[in-house]
């Protein structure tokens, strides 16, 4: 069973660049679309954008031009870079596995996901 | 931009009576190949979220029976038949069907 687990610094400080990555075990990178989402204490849950194995990249307008992802199929990992954060980007955030290239029920969508990590940004 | 309201915002429910969950979408969820990607993911503290529902009324694995959704279009909603102290926390719709998913505001799920 596929299984997530995010990392990265709990402490970024304002202006600066928030890193995550997202470890896959248990099953294949390859063939799937990863995501990342984040939940705010006032907001609750926004997807922030996915990636699938091969690369392609789909982000959230409201944080496009600060974001960026990457994927490591070699290290089965993907990764979530946040440029120019702000305390507005204080939250926790969660990997989960976005869907298969394969598979059109929707039984990949959101299945899987990562326990989160709190990433305050504070100077 | 898909919006998904969901209510009520805050639930109390004793335990071993039911609840239920609406989530409305201000566009059709439908998708072109007739699927309607609507899910309820489960945030509980201290635990991975977990989705429960896919595709409007898909049970996932491993989740108990006592969790049905319903609805279709723009109208949702997710039930539980006998509230356990293990359901307490927040419930939130997604929807996949429109590009750049979106999540409802959630539903904080408290036990009397």
């Amino acid at each position: 069973q596929v299984q997530l687990q995010e990392s990265g610094p709990g402490l970024v400080k304002p202006s600066e660049t928030l890193s995550l990555t997202c470890d896959v075990s248990g099953g294949a990178i390859s063939n799937n679309y990863w995501g990342w989402i984040r939940q705010t204490a006032g907001k609750g849950l926004e997807w922030i954008g996915r990636i699938s194995s091969r690369g392609t990249t789909n982000y959230s307008p409201s944080l496009r031009g600060r974001l960026s992802m990457s994927v490591d199929t070699s290290k089965n990992q993907f990764s979530l870079n946040l440029t120019s954060v702000t305390a507005a980007d204080t939250a926790v955030y969660f990997c989960a596995r976005a869907g298969n290239y394969y598979d059109t029920s929707g039984s990949f969508l959101f299945d899987t996901w990562g326990q989160g990590t709190l990433v305050t940004v504070s100077s | 931009d898909v919006v998904l309201a969901q209510s009520p915002l805050s639930l109390s429910v004793t335990l071993g009576q039911p609840a239920s969950i609406s989530c409305r979408s201000n566009q059709s969820l439908i998708y072109s190949d007739g699927n309607t990607f609507l899910n309820w993911i489960h945030l509980r503290p201290g635990h991975s979220p977990r989705r429960l529902i896919y595709k409007v009324s898909h049970r996932d694995s491993g989740v108990p029976d006592k969790f049905s959704g319903t609805g279709s279009g723009t109208d949702f909603t997710l039930k539980i038949s006998r509230v356990e102290a293990e359901d307490l926390g927040m419930y939130y719709c997604m929807q996949g069907t429109h590009g750049g998913w979106t999540f409802g505001q959630g539903t904080k799920v408290e036990i009397k």
